[in-house]
């Protein structure tokens, strides 16, 4: 089974950096399993930001980033505002055999 | 502009069956293929299924595989996902999702509000 790895939470002051990371329990993560990332505030639905590893999605502000980084996927956002404080997933894709998608657990942002 | 409304959730008793619906409007329906991604209360998201935009190629997660099936009606520009054999931990928020135009493997693009489905007795 696979596992898909994330912190499950980080902290960022106003106007500073933050890289979240997407990992693998077994294996390193690459532009091969076209990470996305999707950010989801409490009771709303997820909201599309990264895809193909480091594509903005329409509308996504550049203060967020994708990138491999080591053998992790990584978002990172340049400027964190009050706004940005909210739940961030990845997900993989396992193209090999019988195509799935895992999501990681999900890391929540707090913003103070 | 391109949007997607989930319904048919509720609730229903473990075992039973539910069919939720998708409905797609804003962009070429048929052109895409269309995702199920599932969220347990205070969870997660989960991926549960995919459906190729002509309908010919369907995929589930092992949690649900063989009681669930997706389809679609690209003449109604709606997406399904019929749930049998429920149980109670399929109690969840269920999101449609489209698919990257012709890369699928690129995951989710469009979400929908979501549709919550609780199993209990």
């Amino acid at each position: 089974q696979t596992v898909v790895t994330q912190e499950p939470s980080f902290s960022v002051s106003p106007g500073g950096t933050v890289t979240l990371t997407c990992g693998l329990r077994s294996g390193s993560v690459s532009t091969s399993y076209y990470p996305s990332w999707y950010q989801q505030t409490p009771g709303q639905a997820p909201r599309t930001l990264i895809y193909n590893t480091n594509t903005r999605s329409s509308g996504v502000p550049d203060r967020f980033s994708g990138s491999i980084v080591g053998n992790k996927a990584a978002l990172t956002i340049t400027g964190a505002q009050a706004e940005d404080e909210s739940n961030y997933y990845c997900v993989l894709y396992m193209g090999s055999g019988i195509p799935n998608w895992v999501f990681g657990g999900g890391t929540k942002l707090t913003v103070l | 502009q391109v949007q997607l409304v989930e319904s048919g959730g509720g609730v229903v008793q473990p075992g039973r069956s539910l069919r939720v619906s998708c409905a797609a409007s804003g962009f070429t329906f048929s052109s895409y293929g269309m995702h199920w991604v599932r969220q347990a209360p205070g969870e997660g998201l989960e991926w549960v299924a995919i459906i190729w935009n002509d309908g010919n190629y369907k995929y589930y997660a092992d949690s649900v595989k063989g009681r669930f099936t997706i389809s679609r009606d690209n003449s109604k520009n709606t997406l399904y996902l019929q749930m049998n054999s429920l149980r109670v931990e399929d109690t969840a928020v269920f999101y449609c999702a489209r698919g990257h135009y012709g890369a699928l493997g690129y995951g989710m693009d469009v979400w929908g509000q979501g549709t919550t489905v609780t199993v209990s007795s």
